[in-house]
């Protein structure tokens, strides 16, 4: 069964500091594979996508995510946070016409 | 502007009731869909329409049901049947089913008590 895991439930990081949130997914082909990024109360933005080609894909915001076949990853780096980043992230698959999510890591920025 | 709407942001019933959460897209997509989404349970599907009057389920379809009379609407019920239906509701499209990419509205969290 395909699935998409994000071990970190929460992550804290210090402004000014780098980002990695990790993603891993189980799928026996190349999956299609996004990162969304949701601020409290509020519906859910695409921050970027990978389809195929470049394994590192630039985003919006100065996310980059890195397709990591070998270990079945999928990670998303930001090399400096800022306090507007804090959020809950969800990185998802797509498959059989339906997108499936993880269960989203929150990110906690320290002043 | 192009988007997708959600109403009410805040939604309360009582146990029993039935209540519609709506969902209006502007952006000529031919796809809906709805997910539920709970804390520490990233979003799972609920329903999903493809094109006028044709929906299906998904993930968790029971205790829910949906209509898609127009292409810019696609209501969400939550019945009586719906066992723990406090949660935050997010409606999406797509440009068609087979499109990857989905938008969101910005949700509707509905608290029954």
């Amino acid at each position: 069964a395909q699935s998409v895991t994000q071990p970190d439930i929460h992550i804290t990081v210090s402004e000014g500091a780098s980002l990695e949130l990790r993603c891993n997914y189980s799928y026996g082909a190349t999956p299609y594979l996004f990162w969304y990024v949701q601020s409290p109360g509020q519906g859910l933005q695409l921050l970027l996508k990978y389809f195929s080609g470049d394994t590192l894909v630039q985003g919006i915001k100065g996310f980059e995510a890195e397709f990591k076949r070998s270990q079945s990853s999928f990670n998303l780096r930001k090399p400096s946070v800022h306090w507007s980043d804090a959020a809950e992230y969800f990185c998802a698959v797509y498959r059989d016409d339906k997108i499936i999510f993880g269960k989203g890591t929150r990110l906690h920025i320290l002043p | 502007d192009g988007g997708i709407t959600q109403s009410p942001k805040y939604l309360f019933r009582k146990e029993g009731q039935n209540v519609t959460l709506s969902c209006e897209q502007n952006l000529n997509h031919d796809a809906m869909y709805w997910y539920r989404q709970d804390p520490g349970q990233g979003l799972r599907l609920i329903y999903y329409s493809q094109i006028v009057n044709d929906f299906q389920k998904g993930d968790i379809a029971e205790g829910y049901s949906v209509s898609r009379e127009k292409k810019e609407s696609f209501p969400l019920t939550v019945t009586s049947a719906q066992k723990n239906p406090t949660a935050f509701y997010l409606c999406a499209s797509s440009i068609d089913l087979g499109s990857y990419e989905q938008y969101f509205g910005p949700g509707t969290r509905l608290t029954v008590t």
